[in-house]
Order: C-alpha cells, then structure tokens, then sequence
C-alpha cells in the first residue's frame, strides 16, 4: 500500500515554543491531508483538512492561529504548533487521501508530542 | 451527518478463536467503510474498505468484513485469532465525495486481547 511518513516521530519542546510536524506521502501525490489528535485510549479527533495551494479548514473548535497547517505541495503537509502548552501533549496523526476521486486513506505513523 | 458505533470497548478472546468486532454505522448518503488496526504507539494500518463493490470484503492478516446495509452493519471477524491481532481495531465512515469531502468518521475503537 501506499506510504505516508511523519516526522518526527517523539518531540519533546519547552512550553511556550513552537514545533513543527511534517506528514509526507512518499509514493504517491496527495492534493488532501488530514490532521488527526488522538488522547491516550482516545479514538481520533480530526483537527483540519489541508489542502494543496489553500488555506486549511478547520474543524470546530480547532484553534487555527495555535494549530498552523501549510500544504506547501502535493507530497507535503505541516502542522506547527505554536506557544505550546502541556495540555497540547498528544499523539498527532496524518492521512492522506489517494487520488482526487480515491477511496482510500493512508496514515502516517503517528508523532508523540510532550509539552514540559 | 456520519456517525459509528463500536459496540465493546474491549473484547478479549482466546488463541485459535473466533473474533469478531461489531460496527453499525449511520449515513445519510451510501457510505464508503473501514476498518483500521493500530499498534501501540503507532499509527493506524488500513485492514480492509468498502466501496461498493462486493459486499463481502477480504482484508489483511485473514480479516474480513460484511456490509449489511439493512442492519447498517459492517463487523469484521476472522475465523481464528492469533496472539499478534492484539491490537486497538476502529471502524470508519465517510461519504462517497472526492477531495477534501472525504473526512473519515472513527468510531472509539476496540481493544482486542487474544490469551495463549
């Protein structure tokens, strides 16, 4: 199957900074990318689509200026989480849909974000 | 709207059995279905999707899945478990629309525990 990478895969940054997440897809173009948070035996809380050359949109309750997402081009994708706060401590998924029309969506592995 | 429903939080089974996980789902257009698998502390690995085509659909790792659409059903199962299926299994939906329309709908997930 298709390939999604994220990096990196464990960020550790002091409160009050920001970071940055890549989501790549490696073997194929993804004009869309989702960004994903899931908490400790959560399920998954889409945050925002990305989309290639446009702004994200974002989902409801999602902050847009903390959570800054670029889809530069159609391999990638970044998340930048700005002024983090321990509370933005999480694991941070991105997807990314095959083929304008496809029907399937590849997951990265995943990054473990921790705020100290 | 999409929604969907893991009924069992947690399904423990023994080596060699039967498992089966439940997912019912609610969509207001006909759905596109799947199933994913996450390891710990990674991200989720596609098991198998429903697009529309055959009703039965085979998967990895010998996993399957039936669409019931008069049951609003899609429960995956395999005849016998192994000590690696142990893993946290969510069920998705999305709609059938293209580009950044395509948002996955999880449900809670199921951990799944296989004993020796």
């Amino acid at each position: 199957g298709a390939v999604v990478s994220q990096h990196p895969s464990r960020v550790i940054c002091k409160s009050g900074t920001s970071v940055k997440i890549e989501c790549r897809s490696l073997d194929f173009q993804a004009t869309t990318m989702f960004w994903y948070r899931q908490f400790p035996k959560k399920s998954l809380m889409l945050m925002a689509t990305s989309n290639e050359g446009s702004k994200a949109t974002y989902e409801q309750g999602v902050e847009k200026d903390k959570f800054l997402i670029n889809h530069a081009s159609l391999t990638l994708s970044t998340l930048t989480v700005t002024s983090a706060h321990p509370e933005d401590s999480s694991f941070y998924i991105c997807s990314a849909l095959w083929g304008f029309s496809g029907n399937t969506i590849y997951f990265g592995e995943g990054s473990w974000l921790t705020v100290v | 709207a999409q929604s969907v429903t893991q009924l069992g939080s947690h399904v423990s089974v023994s080596e060699g059995a039967l498992v089966l996980l439940r997912c019912n789902y609610s969509s207001s257009v006909p759905p596109y279905l799947f199933w994913y698998v996450q390891y710990p502390n990674q991200g989720l690995q596609l098991l198998l999707k429903y697009t529309s085509a055959a009703t039965l659909v085979k998967g990895i790792n010998g996993f399957e899945a039936e669409f019931k659409k008069s049951e609003t059903s899609f429960h995956l199962t395999k005849p016998s478990a192994h000590m690696s299926d142990a893993a946290e299994y969510f069920c998705a939906v999305t709609s059938r629309g293209g580009g950044s329309n395509y948002k996955l709908t999880f449900g809670k997930g199921t951990l799944l525990t296989v004993n020796p």
